[in-house]
């Protein structure tokens, strides 16, 4: 198993551009989730999705845009950017029965720098 | 508004000094709290605390949750250079799929 990969590891991009960010798991995992990391601050949840065809906002939504039309696939777009999107972008899957908490699975991070 | 908040932020010991980290919180529909260790990349999972009182313990990682005081410690006894990293602690809610709320991390460094 890859696990949970993500690309591309790096990108500048200048402000107003666009991208997406890819992610996908081989683990068969039913929830993801995409996070971001400042410098000297914890994650924060951007959105997440507990199925295909099922997403939802978490803490900083705002700027970003997110589909999961596939199980394996969930990815990240961001229209128009901004300088204060410049992050490290994280995402992770789990396998969460009902009512249950399951460890988060990481992929290796995307560093995002707009000028 | 649910807070995670984690002391000190960073720390710097000798190998072989054993380290206590905190992590407490204030929120709504507290299920449980999670511990991860960052290296370079991307964090990995130490423990998952539900009940309170019910030490963790995974070599030299311990870990324990008091739900009445809202907050988790995390001790690493004889700290070697491999434990240098972020931690990480996190809470997840009820009904709020899965979603988490991590603290601002403690960065731990330790010197040979």
């Amino acid at each position: 198993n890859a696990g949970v990969t993500q690309t591309p590891k790096f990108r500048i991009l200048k402000i107003g551009q666009s991208m997406t960010l890819q992610c996908a798991q081989d683990m068969n995992h039913n929830y993801m989730y995409w996070y971001r990391q400042d410098p000297g601050m914890g994650l924060k949840l951007i959105y997440y999705s507990v199925g295909a065809g099922i997403t939802d906002k978490g803490e900083v939504p705002n700027g970003y845009n997110v589909s999961r039309s596939t199980t394996e696939d969930f990815p990240l777009r961001l229209e128009l950017a901004a300088p204060s999107q410049t992050s490290v972008y994280f995402c992770a899957s789990s396998y969460t029965p009902p009512g249950q908490v399951a460890e988060q699975f990481f992929g290796p991070g995307t560093r995002l720098t707009v000028l | 508004e649910d807070k995670v908040v984690q002391s000190p932020l960073s720390l710097v010991v000798h190998e072989g000094d054993t380290v206590t980290l905190n992590c407490s919180y204030e929120v709504t529909n507290f299920r449980s709290l999670l511990w991860y260790k960052q290296e370079k990349k991307a964090p990995t999972f130490l423990f998952m605390l539900t009940s309170s009182g019910i030490e963790k313990k995974s070599g030299r990682l311990s870990s324990i949750l008091d739900k009445k005081e809202l907050f988790s410690i995390l001790n690493i006894t004889a700290t070697q250079t491999g434990d240098s990293a972020i931690y990480l602690c996190a809470v997840d809610f009820y009904n709020q799929g899965g979603k988490l709320i991590f603290g601002q991390g403690t960065e731990l460094s330790v010197k040979p």
